[in-house]
């Protein structure tokens, strides 16, 4: 299975609603991030988990908040969000074997977030 | 600082043409280089990762190259065609952290 699958495909909150976008990957992989892309711009990083832990924040606003609660499972929890977040949330996996270069990294579908 | 880019922003090509995509960037100390393809609205998709020590990769109709003493890497696409219409993006990782450092890529149109 080389397939990262994510959660709601399509989803619209107001401003005062809590959120989650889900990322599940099962090809044993132990780095999962969090990408934010708006329209006609490359992907922006947000979060990268490592072997369950947060290794890298990219100094993102604390209405995003991440959740690794196993090496499979990646979710971004969403509170307060302003229109400006609306964009498609990528979440991707890759190997991490430990003091090697991370690989190839695999990307899920996305999820389309308007926010109101 | 790590800089990518991708030139041309966007290319419109007839079906059936050969075509070279390129990606350069400024620090040659890279671990590796990934080219993806994104469809409109969808996610992207990994076509060629190419690490340091290799000066090329290829899978079916794509060739994709490696230069790092230069910083550029091309990705070549044989016989077009229409279904290959999509944007195509480079990235290199960010030292060894995790972080992709992305071009801001070349939308391709074939024309049938």
């Amino acid at each position: 299975d080389t397939e990262v699958t994510q959660t709601p495909k399509h989803l619209v909150m107001g401003m005062t609603n809590k959120k989650s976008l889900k990322c599940e990957q099962h090809m044993g992989h132990r780095a999962m991030y969090w990408y934010k892309q708006k329209a006609k711009k490359p992907p922006e990083l947000m979060f990268v988990y490592s072997y369950e832990k947060l290794s890298i924040n990219e100094s993102v606003p604390s209405r995003f908040s991440p959740e690794c609660p196993n090496s499979s499972l990646l979710n971004l929890h969403l509170h307060a969000l302003q229109p400006e977040d609306s964009a498609l949330y990528l979440c991707a996996s890759s190997q991490a074997t430990a003091g090697l270069p991370y690989n190839e990294q695999f990307f899920g579908p996305g999820t389309r977030l308007t926010v109101l | 600082k790590q800089e990518v880019t991708q030139i041309p922003a966007a290319l419109s090509v007839p079906e059936g043409e050969n075509l070279v995509l390129n990606c350069s960037f400024t620090d040659s100390a890279i671990y590796n280089l990934q080219w993806f393809r994104q469809d409109p609205g969808k996610g992207l998709t990994s076509l060629l990762l190419i690490q340091s020590s290799q000066r090329e990769q290829t899978s079916g109709r794509l060739n994709a190259s490696l230069d790092k003493s230069s910083g550029r890497s091309t990705l070549y696409i044989a016989a077009s065609q229409p279904g290959d219409s999509a944007t195509y993006l480079c990235a290199v990782p960010a030292g060894n952290t995790g972080k992709l450092i992305f071009g801001q890529g070349t939308t391709l149109q074939v024309k049938p």
